[in-house]
């Protein structure tokens, strides 16, 4: 069954350095998204993604992050300059066609910043 | 603001019985809402969609109720198994955005 990765598995950064990760939809999805879990709270929207441009977000994510989907098959949130607040896992989710349909998640990044 | 509470942060239940798990919400008006399942460190997994204008919504052992008068969502799992041990999370939607509850810890003893 097809599924999305996420890469990496756990990635550790120091406060203010920049962070890129990685997710690669299911092939044939049109709409993209992250969110983020921190440890023991719920999980948060922060993006979602159509047709190469941001089609909603929320107020978590601001100037610091930015999505990409730079080459037809990956899906990338980057944050510019993390803060410890950051740590947290980020899952990465594609949907087929209809806003409504099932949203397949990814297994997620560990973010740590120290 | 919106809220969404999930009845209770855990659930134990012994193995054959029903499990019964709640989601409340305030301040908003779903198109849609899902059901999830969470195991530590993992992402969420789907499990059932259920729309504005339908009322029940069944999938193998699963079954889903949503009342939009109550502003609640009931969610069964009939002959439960240690293996459904879980966290499970009720998502609400109206565009492709899901605000997700704090979820309910299942646990099925044998």
């Amino acid at each position: 069954e097809p599924e999305v990765t996420q890469t990496p598995s756990h990635q550790v950064t120091q406060m203010g350095q920049e962070v890129i990760l990685r997710c690669v939809p299911i092939s044939n999805h049109l709409y993209f998204y992250w969110y983020r879990q921190i440890l023991g709270q719920k999980v948060e929207f922060l993006v979602s993604f159509y047709n190469n441009e941001i089609s909603e977000k929320s107020e978590i994510f601001d100037d610091q992050f930015s999505v990409e989907r730079p080459d037809g098959s990956n899906f990338t949130l980057k944050i510019r300059s993390t803060k410890l607040e950051d740590s947290a896992m980020y899952f990465c989710a594609s949907i087929y066609y209809d806003s409504t349909d099932t949203q397949y998640f990814g297994p997620g990044t560990r973010l740590t910043v120290l | 603001s919106q809220k969404i509470e999930q009845n209770s942060e855990a659930l134990n239940i012994q193995e054959g019985k029903t499990a019964t798990l709640t989601c409340n919400y305030t301040n908003y008006s779903p198109a849609y809402l899902q059901w999830y399942r969470q195991d530590p460190g993992r992402g969420p997994v789907f499990l059932l969609l259920i729309r504005e204008n339908e009322k029940e919504k069944r999938k193998e052992r699963l079954k889903v109720t949503f009342d939009t008068t109550l502003k609640q969502s009931l969610f069964h799992i009939t002959a439960s198994q240690p293996a459904d041990s879980a966290t499970y999370l009720c998502a609400l939607g109206n565009t492709d955005k899901l605000i997700f509850g704090t979820g309910t810890r299942l646990q099925v003893f044998p």
